[in-house]
């Protein structure tokens, strides 16, 4: 099936740092979309990217849809404590509420 | 009210029970999703429902049963689960027919099977 691999797994960070994580397939996505966990959270979408070469920013996030349409990346600016949670990329193909997700990137910020 | 509610947030359950998972939402969607989250492993889709219709089964085993009385609220009947069963069930909803992937997620049920 399709596998969406993230790095990296886990992360500490100073806040006030950037941050920047990825995701990579080795299928082709039409959509790709970052979603955030938080603690005894659902997961809350944070920002959706349907063409590629998409470059998106939402504030302090922006995110790009690669131009091979099987990776993207997640960059986060001047950390704060309350980005701290899991980041799943996910990918939607063929059938459009088919989402796949990757495994996750926990963030830890030390403030 | 939150936009998708899950009931019960936790329930603890031995192998020979019977127990359900309920969602709602309030959102005027026409999808709902059942996801399952383990430790270290992706969310798994498990089934979709549209306009009350069941139009996803990710081959899930049949000791879990769906149910979808209308585009609001939707079951997962649980019996004979097994220990490895134990997870976060998220519930979600979108939008028939809406952007591609963008779901709106509950809070989930943990569930523990002992």
């Amino acid at each position: 099936g399709q596998q969406l691999n993230q790095s990296p797994q886990s992360m500490f960070i100073q806040e006030g740092e950037d941050v920047s994580m990825n995701c990579t397939s080795s299928s082709i996505f039409n959509t790709w979309l970052w979603y955030k966990q938080d603690p005894g959270e659902g997961p809350v979408l944070l920002i959706a990217l349907y063409k590629a070469g998409e470059l998106t920013s939402n504030g302090r996030l922006t995110a790009q849809f690669g131009i091979t349409r099987k990776d993207s990346f997640l960059n986060i600016s001047a950390s704060i404590p309350s980005d701290v949670g899991i980041y799943f990329c996910a990918g939607v193909s063929g059938g459009y509420q088919k989402v796949t997700f990757g495994t996750g990137t926990k963030l830890q910020v030390i403030p | 009210e939150t936009g998708v509610t899950q009931t019960p947030r936790h329930l603890v359950m031995g192998m020979t029970n019977k127990k359900s998972l309920k969602c709602e939402q309030h959102l005027g969607h026409n999808a709902m999703y059942w996801y399952k989250q383990s430790a270290k492993k992706p969310l798994e889709l498990m089934f979709v429902y549209n306009f009350k219709e069941q139009t996803e089964n990710n081959s899930v085993p049949s000791r879990f049963s769906p149910e979808c009385p209308n585009s609001s609220h939707l079951f997962l009947h649980l019996h004979t689960l097994q220990p490895e069963d134990s997870a976060l069930y998220l519930c979600a909803s979108s939008h028939s027919g809406g952007a591609p992937g963008e779901l709106f997620f509950g809070e989930g049920s943990r569930l523990t099977v002992l």
